[in-house]
């Protein structure tokens, strides 16, 4: 069974309109870290944001939202008024207490901004 | 900040021929990754190793070998390249202080 799951393949927005890409994981652990990064067509994964399983504090920073729920084993991005510049493949990406080097991650969600 | 650096962007290689894949990095880092990414398939581990000497086999590591004589640098090589290697390979670089893995701007790798 897939550990993290991205169900939209791909997400085409107008620029400034709000979208929200969303992931749920599967683990047994009690103590683990989630992850989304971001790659462009340049094809360099850029870390975004690091959370552990013991902190469920929504994020914000700039144009950036994410939402943990552990009750539903989800964590979403939202991108408030998008811009050309967001349109890549995002990845979430889940690793364990177990083996922190192990990464897992979801199959990926293309977002297309247009202009 | 963190600087992951991969020796090429784009690799064009014949069947046959050995191809080393070379990764820096300058924060260091005690671990080091190597995956591939394929469409369809994602992300997929091929070798790590958490110190120097040391390494780890991934998911996928057959064809493949890796080479870590001194903790910045982390070498993949493809002993004989085939085309079924053909393919998008990334280094990554992570600290059991953090465990987030910082990726390198990856190299595409052309086997004829």
């Amino acid at each position: 069974a897939q550990k993290v799951t991205q169900a939209q393949t791909e997400i085409s927005v107008v620029e400034k309109e709000d979208v929200t890409l969303d992931c749920v994981y599967e683990t047994r652990d009690t103590t683990y870290y989630l992850f989304w990064y971001k790659q462009p067509p340049s094809g360099e994964l850029v870390f975004l944001i690091r959370r552990n399983s013991f902190d469920e504090q929504n994020e914000i920073s700039g144009r950036y939202s994410w939402n943990f729920q552990k009750s539903t084993s989800s964590f979403n991005f939202t991108i408030t008024a998008s811009q050309v510049v967001d349109s890549a493949v995002y990845f979430c990406a889940l690793s364990e207490a177990n083996n922190f080097n192990k990464f897992y991650f979801g199959s990926g969600t293309k977002l297309n901004v247009k202009p | 900040d963190v600087k992951v650096t991969q020796s090429s962007r784009y690799l064009v290689k014949r069947t046959g021929e050995k191809v080393f894949l070379e990764c820096v990095q300058d924060m260091d880092h005690e671990n080091m990754f190597w995956y591939r990414q394929d469409p369809g398939l994602g992300l997929r581990l091929i070798y790590f190793s958490y110190d120097v000497k040391m390494k780890e086999k991934g998911d996928i590591p057959e064809g493949y070998s890796v080479s870590r004589e001194k903790k910045e640098r982390f070498s993949l090589i493809l002993e004989s390249a085939s085309t079924n290697q053909t393919s998008m390979y990334l280094c990554a670089s992570s600290t059991p202080r953090e465990e987030t893995q910082y990726f390198g701007p990856g190299t595409r790798l052309l086997v004829l």
